[in-house]
């Protein structure tokens, strides 16, 4: 079965600068989908970013960017120059496909972004 | 772009009680919809995978019958909580997909039950 780890239950950046959120994944698929989902207390689902496994370049999405190791199944984001918008909770998640099949989710990684 | 809408987005009903939770992909024909839970400062959890014309797909540990999905059209899927109970207040998710080659899942904006 597949899963989900995101270890930071809680991170903070200050307003402009750099933060990096981590996230790894068991499979034993060779081709899949990961994303990051982005949920503010409106509890919308927003998607940031996705990544597929069979393509080696990581996805960049504006400010936005992930560090994709499928070897190690790591699957971290990046978001660079901080804004007061960015503090929300992030999903992390894996599906099969991009969009026919179920999201599994990690715990989650509620950020706050200080002035 | 595509829109799902997802009704009432908030309810509160009576222990015993039955609730039912609308779904509709606005502008998509939608073969396959999403049921996720979530619980106060929880991840959201698969409930179940509804398919249109056939029986939905319920996941480990998730009573059918008590949460009954039906998806009787390409562009509607309901979610009834019967006899629901105090537990079973929830933050109650949908999401579908349109099949297109560069269009992500969708989500609904939830519904938050309350059962008192």
């Amino acid at each position: 079965a597949q899963t989900v780890t995101q270890s930071q239950p809680e991170m903070s950046v200050q307003e402009a600068e750099t933060v990096t959120l981590s996230c790894t994944y068991d499979t034993s698929e060779s081709d899949y989908y990961l994303f990051w989902y982005k949920q503010p207390p409106s509890r919308q689902m927003i998607l940031v970013i996705r990544q597929e496994a069979y393509k080696q370049q990581n996805a960049t999405e504006n400010r936005f960017s992930v560090n994709f190791q499928k070897a190690a199944k790591s699957f971290s984001l990046k978001i660079s120059d901080s804004q007061l918008g960015d503090a929300a909770m992030y999903f992390c998640a894996y599906s099969r496909s991009y969009n026919t099949d179920k999201l599994i989710f990690g715990t989650g990684t509620r950020l706050q972004v200080f002035p | 772009g595509a829109v799902v809408s997802q009704h009432p987005s908030w309810v509160i009903c009576k222990s015993g009680t039955s609730v039912k939770i609308e779904c509709r992909s606005l502008d998509f024909q939608a073969t396959t919809m999403f049921w996720y839970r979530q619980f106060p400062k929880q991840s959201l959890m698969l409930m179940a995978t509804s398919n249109e014309g056939s029986k939905a797909t319920y996941e480990q540990g998730v009573e059918k019958d008590k949460f009954l999905i039906n998806h009787a059209s390409l562009t509607l899927s309901t979610l009834t909580v019967t006899s629901a109970h105090p537990e079973d207040s929830s933050f109650y998710i949908c999401s579908a997909g349109d099949n297109s080659y560069n269009s992500p899942l969708h989500f609904g904006n939830g519904t938050r039950l309350t059962v008192t």
